[in-house]
């Protein structure tokens, strides 16, 4: 079965430091990849996808996200962070059901605390 | 372009209560699922309709939820008798859903349902 490990809880960063969020998958296919933000009493907003191509994606708010298939990782960053960026960040892969559909797994999620 | 739309935006109910939610999905979106997200942990998949028919229900908890699709736009998702344990963000999300088997949809969230079962 597929997972997702995001190994952070938490990361404190400074206003206008760089920001590297790490996110490993477990699929034993082509993966397809997502991060999702999620601010307070939100739901979530799709950052930036992979689903094939270039391995470095661009998404959104300046981040980008970069699959490495011999890691099986695909970490988000950003080299600036702003104090709007404050909020918990998912990855999740899409694997392929029995029923024939995708569906999403997500990771348990990295809280990012900005500080001034 | 509208996005997820949910209600109610909260929602306190004591245990053994009867609870529904609703999300109408991004028009023209064939694919929709259901998510719970307890605190501290990413969602999880609870259903998945295409159109109004269930694709995947293998970890909603059939004997207090349920959920349909009717007319293949709206949903309801209903808890009861509700427990403790079920407090949570009840998140709808939509996708296009082409069809393609093996394709992975992007999927867009609604703001979610916070439940608070005391």
């Amino acid at each position: 079965a597929q997972s997702v490990t995001q190994p952070d809880i938490h990361i404190t960063v400074s206003e206008g430091a760089s920001l590297e969020l790490r996110c490993n998958y477990s699929y034993g296919a082509t993966p397809y990849l997502f991060w999702y933000v999620q601010s307070p009493g939100q739901g979530l907003q799709l950052l930036l996808k992979y689903f094939s191509g270039d391995t470095l994606v661009q998404g959104i708010k300046g981040f980008e996200a970069e699959f490495k298939r011999s890691q099986s990782s695909f970490n988000l960053r950003k080299p600036s962070v702003h104090w709007s960026d404050a909020a918990e960040y998912f990855c999740a892969v899409g694997a392929l059901m029995n029923s024939g559909y995708s569906t999403l797994t997500f990771g348990k999620g990295t809280m990012l605390l900005v500080s001034p | 372009e509208a996005g997820v739309a949910q209600s109610p935006r909260y929602k306190i109910i004591e245990k053994r209560q009867s609870v529904a939610f609703w999300c109408n999905p991004i028009s023209g979106h064939a694919t929709l699922y259901w998510y719970q997200q307890i605190l501290g942990q990413g969602p999880k998949l609870l259903i998945q309709f295409q159109n109004n028919g269930v694709v995947d229900d293998s970890q909603l908890p059939k004997d207090r939820f349920s959920a349909e699709r009717l007319k293949g736009v709206d949903s309801t998702l209903k808890i009861q008798p509700a427990k403790l344990e079920d407090s949570a963000v009840y998140l709808c999300a939509s996708s296009l859903g082409r069809g393609v088997a093996g394709r992975t949809d992007t999927q867009y969230f609604g703001p979610g349902t916070r439940l608070t079962v005391l």
